[in-house]
Formats: structure tokens, sequence, C-alpha cells
């Protein structure tokens, strides 16, 4: 296994399009969380799952932000009617429960226009 | 609440040793966590600490803790501009999500 993989690298979008970024976690880790990171800034926290339940959302997850990860691998995260607001860098990150180390994806680059 | 702080800016000769410090505000934290990244890329595990340590070394890194006053430091051995990065220190309890700082910027100049 060669770590976490993250798709696209990179979106374009217009204002008010939908985008869905995925993310294949490493293979045996159970946890699986995404992170917005804004430039100049440390990743923030948006959701977390164990297995297919998702555990913890940040207030930052609008309501126009939802993700899932229906069979416990992986996971997807959409935004609907993006802003400009939302242009970030979306990194996913996984961990094995016992080992409480989280190994971070390269990252999805949003930009919308 | 929950905050992690660090310097903005670290510039160091090739070969000189590097100190990258943070302080945290939330003492129920578990694990320290030290990671680089590089432009455009992901974050790279550098190492951690759990929070009954005080030191951990691991070739050219050291890592100090100093609980009672909330303070971690990335000590970085013989630095290369390789070491060139952006240095995030992190905390977490267990099984929770990371908080980061906002990075410190390291510049290595020959």
């Amino acid at each position: 296994d060669t770590g976490v993989s993250q798709d696209p690298r990179h979106k374009i979008t217009k204002r008010g399009q939908n985008v869905t970024f995925r993310c294949d976690p490493i293979s045996e880790h159970n946890r699986l969380y995404w992170y917005r990171q804004t430039l100049g800034q440390g990743p923030e926290f948006l959701t977390y799952f164990q297995n297919e339940a998702q555990l913890e959302k940040s207030r930052l997850l609008s309501d126009r932000f939802s993700a899932e990860r229906p069979k416990g691998s992986f996971s997807t995260l959409e935004i609907q009617r993006t802003e400009q607001g939302d242009s970030a860098m979306y990194l996913c990150a996984s961990s094995f429960e016992v080992e409480e180390t989280q190994y971070f994806g390269p990252g999805t680059r949003l930009l919308v226009l | 609440g929950e905050d992690v702080e660090q310097s903005l800016f670290l510039s160091v000769r090739e070969g000189d040793s590097s100190v990258i410090n943070c302080t945290y505000t939330d003492s129920s934290s578990t694990y320290l966590y030290w990671y680089k990244q590089e432009p455009g890329a992901g974050l790279q595990l550098l190492t951690y600490i759990f929070s009954n340590m005080d030191m951990k070394q691991d070739q050219r890194l050291t890592v100090l803790l100093n609980k009672k006053d909330k303070h971690l430091s990335l000590r970085i051995a013989d630095t290369q501009t390789g070491d060139s990065a952006i240095y995030f220190c992190a905390e977490s309890k267990v099984a929770d999500k990371l908080i980061f700082g906002t990075g410190t910027r390291l510049q290595v100049f020959p």
C-alpha cells in the first residue's frame, strides 16, 4: 500500500457548481478524517469517520458540505453550490485506532471562480 | 479552548541546528505531533510525543516537551536545504482530531 490517495489533485469550478472529492485511506486504517487548509493557515478539522460511522462534524461544515464513507473504505466529500470562500486545500488523513497517528494524503486543491 | 501557536518564520544556515517552538493551551492533550509540508503537498508526519514523555530523539530530530509550560519544540540537527518547508505543530486527545498551529516556515540558506 502506497499511502493515502486523493482524487482529483486539482479542481477548478465556477461558483454555484457542485464538486465531489474522493479519499482512499491506507487499507487497514479504520479511521478517516477530512481537514481544510486555507493559504497561510494550518489545517482545520472538518469531519471524522470510524469505519462507516460519521462520529464528529465541525461547526465549519455548513449544510452545503456532506461526507460519506459507505463501506468503511473510501470516503467522498461533496460541496454543493460552491462559493469563493470554499477555495482551499482539502486534506484527508487516516489512522489505525491502536496507533493514534494520522497519515495524510496529498490533498485536493479547489479553486472556485 | 484549544489553541496552538507557532512563530511564523525561521531562517538558518545550512549545517546549523534549527529549533522550532510551539505553545498549546489544552492541558488534556495526549499526543503532540510535528508535521512537515512542502509546497503544494500534503503533510508528512515527522515525529510525535506522548504527553507523559519529556523528550524523544529520532535521528536528526529531537522533540522536547515542557508540559508545565505547555511548550513543545523540534530541534533539527545539521539542517539541510531539503529541510526547507513549513513545519506544523499539532495536538490531540486519544482518538480525536488534530488541532494545528499556523505553521513555521523554515528557510535554509547555504
